[in-house]
């Protein structure tokens, strides 16, 4: 498997447009975490899925940002509008937790977005 | 209080020495433990987990729970300089929402 791949790496966007960004997970995992992280803060959940049902979002900063997953191989993560202090590292992580055990979550490479 | 707490360094140790790297948490359901490293500009790995109070040991790494103090540590033995990275201190809830500490950024100097 390829691991969990993230999409685009790299984002520069202006201040006010609307940012996607996008995660597989791997194959078979059936939790998918979204996390930010700045220098200031460390790394936050901001939402995570079970069986690509939304299970908690209390992590999410404001109503500019929005989180789905369509499918078990497919979540996304939306700012509208963004600011520029959305600046930060995404991160996307999924695992899987068969009865009785608890395994790691494998992190995709990041998405590094800069708003200006 | 934050749910996972690391003291955020920056920690030093010589080439060859140990380095400990604490944690500690609120949540008593916790169950699970992990340690991440995390170098400059790369995501996070796990490099230890432990679920269990004691020691767990995995060549240089010990991974050691106290459940009762709450209390999560982790030695590195042999310090290597490629030991150079960002700790991350982790805890699984019952809910399964894994929670992350702001991590511990460790130097060993050759």
């Amino acid at each position: 498997d390829a691991g969990v791949i993230q999409s685009p790496r790299h984002e520069v966007t202006e201040m006010g447009q609307e940012v996607t960004l996008r995660c597989k997970p791997i194959s078979g995992h059936d939790y998918l975490f979204w996390y930010r992280q700045t220098m200031m803060r460390g790394l936050e959940l901001l939402i995570y899925f079970n069986n690509n049902v939304p299970i908690d979002d209390s992590g999410m900063p404001e109503d500019r940002f929005s989180a789905k997953m369509p499918n078990a191989s497919f979540s996304t993560l939306k700012i509208q509008p963004s600011e520029p202090r959305d600046s930060a590292v995404y991160f996307c992580a999924s695992s899987f937790f068969p009865r009785g055990v608890n395994t790691e979550a494998f992190f995709g490479q990041g998405t590094r977005l800069t708003v200006v | 209080q934050k749910e996972v707490e690391q003291n955020s360094g920056p920690l030093s140790v010589p080439e060859g020495a140990i380095a400990s790297l604490n944690c500690t948490y609120s949540d008593r359901g916790s169950q699970s433990f992990f340690w991440y490293r995390q170098y400059s500009g790369k995501s996070p790995e796990l490099i230890m987990s432990i679920y269990s109070n004691g020691d767990k040991e995995d060549g240089r790494f010990t991974a050691q729970l106290n459940k009762a103090s709450q209390y999560v540590s982790l030695l590195i033995r042999d310090s290597q300089p490629s030991d150079s990275a960002t700790y991350l201190c982790a805890l699984l809830r019952s809910a399964r929402q894994l929670t992350f500490g702001s991590g511990t950024q460790l130097t060993v100097l050759p």
